[in-house]
């Protein structure tokens, strides 16, 4: 069965500086997707950015990034120029392409950020 | 932009009795889900349901539980004798597409059994 680890419970991070949040997955399949969720306090869960696993290149939406290293099964986000409105709880979530179709999440990660 | 809704935003409920957790998905979606997250745990998979039955459903979601589209906008989950583990946040989603895409998620109902 795949899973799904998010090691960070919190971070913080100072407005305008950069984050990097961590994510490793582990999983037999070749054929996956990747995803950042993020839920602001009693919103609903947004995505943040989509990563394919049969691509190589890194995803990227605006100031936000994802480090994908498929050998190593690590799918880290990073949050450039921070904001205020990034301060969320951040869920790393899995989905097999052919097989499941359910999401696998993470424990999540909660980021503060600092004015 | 379109959103999935679900109500109640909170319900609370004696153990032993029956709730309805309503979910309106996006509007040309097909598949739906019911995710659920106990306090300080992950979220996790309850169920999903394509074309007015389940096409996948978790450990979690035994005979206690049953899903329903009663009309053309409405995917309800129902939970027969709630149990004080019930209590959890229960998220709805949809989707266009079975899977690569992405989930829209509702803002939850949270459940607290007493």
């Amino acid at each position: 069965a795949q899973t799904v680890t998010q090691s960070q419970p919190e971070m913080s991070v100072q407005e305008a500086e950069t984050v990097t949040l961590s994510c490793t997955y582990d999983t037999s399949e070749s054929d996956y997707y990747l995803f950042w969720y993020k839920q602001p306090p009693s919103r609903q869960m947004i995505l943040v950015i989509r990563q394919e696993a049969y691509k190589q290149q890194n995803a990227t939406e605006n100031r936000f990034s994802v480090n994908f290293q498929k050998a190593a099964k690590s799918f880290s986000l990073k949050i450039s120029d921070s904001q205020l409105g990034d301060a969320a709880m951040y869920f790393c979530a899995y989905i097999s392409q052919g097989g499941s179709e359910k999401l696998v999440f993470g424990k999540g990660t909660k980021l503060t950020v600092n004015p | 932009e379109p959103e999935v809704t679900q109500t109640p935003s909170h319900q609370v409920t004696q153990m032993g009795q029956e709730v309805i957790l309503r979910c309106v998905p996006i509007s040309n979606h097909l598949y739906f889900y019911w995710y659920r997250q106990i306090l300080g745990q992950k979220v996790e998979f309850l169920v999903s349901f394509y074309n007015n039955e389940i096409s996948e459903k978790s450990e979690i979601f035994d005979d206690q539980f049953s899903v329903e589209r009663p009309d053309g906008s409405n995917f309800t989950l129902k939970i027969r004798s709630t149990k004080l583990e019930d209590s959890a946040m229960y998220f709805c989603a949809s989707s266009e597409v079975r899977t690569g895409r992405e989930q829209f998620f509702g803002p939850g109902t949270r459940l607290t059994v007493l």
